[in-house]
């Protein structure tokens, strides 16, 4: 059974800085990986979608990266802002029942102006 | 493009009531549709996928009686929390897809049920 943790739970920065959050799956047979961000009772915003032939993706200030193999994924924030405080949550898509999404527990980031 | 609504946002119903909750896909034809649910400060759990025209496939330990799932049209499913009690209140989120953006599933902004 696929299982997906993101570390840390919690993170508070202040503002400006590169930060790095981690996701981890215990079973490398993935058809995708979807970072998703989720503002306080809000649903789910996507950010970022790495198919398992690629080893990442960028927008903007976002850059995600996938080490199958490892079972790693991590999401760089480049220069963070206040409005980048939200939960981050990543999920993963099995090979069989491509469509299915297992998702972490999410990490809390908060930025301080 | 992509959008995918929610209706209604937030309910609240009494004890013993059902309630019904609307996901549409507005601007594509959704192949596949899922439902999940959350509780406070935790992570999206998978209830069900649906799939237009069939019966939707629930997760272990979701019964199937009391979270009814409909998926009548490419752009129209509905879940119907049937005798609601207390502990179903939650924050009800459902997603959708189309095999045209790779199964990148797009998400609704949530319904949040409260039960009293």
């Amino acid at each position: 059974k696929q299982e997906v943790t993101q570390i840390p739970a919690a993170l508070s920065v202040p503002e400006g800085e590169n930060l790095v959050l981690n996701c981890s799956f215990t079973d490398s047979a993935i058809y995708n990986l979807q970072w998703f961000r989720q503002d306080p009772g809000k649903g789910l915003t996507s950010l970022l979608l790495i198919q398992s032939s690629q080893r990442e993706q960028t927008s903007g200030r976002l850059n995600a990266s996938l080490d199958k193999s490892s079972g790693r994924s991590t999401l760089y924030i480049a220069a963070s802002q206040p409005g980048d405080s939200a939960t981050y949550l990543c999920a993963v898509s099995a090979i069989q029942g491509a469509q299915k999404l297992v998702f972490g527990q999410g990490t809390r980031l908060t930025i301080n102006p | 493009g992509a959008v995918v609504s929610q209706h209604p946002s937030w309910v609240i119903c009494k004890s013993g009531t059902s309630v019904k909750i609307e996901c549409r896909s507005l601007d594509f034809q959704a192949t596949t549709m899922f439902w999940y649910r959350q509780f406070p400060k935790q992570s999206l759990m998978l209830m069900a996928t649906s799939n237009e025209g069939s019966k939707a496939t629930y997760e272990q330990g979701v019964e199937k009686d009391k979270f009814l799932i409909n998926h009548a049209s490419l752009t129209l499913s509905t879940l119907t929390v049937t005798s609601a009690h207390p502990e179903d209140s939650s924050f009800y989120i459902c997603s959708a897809s189309f095999s045209g953006r790779g199964y990148e599933q797009y998400f609704g902004p949530g319904t949040r049920l409260t039960v009293t």
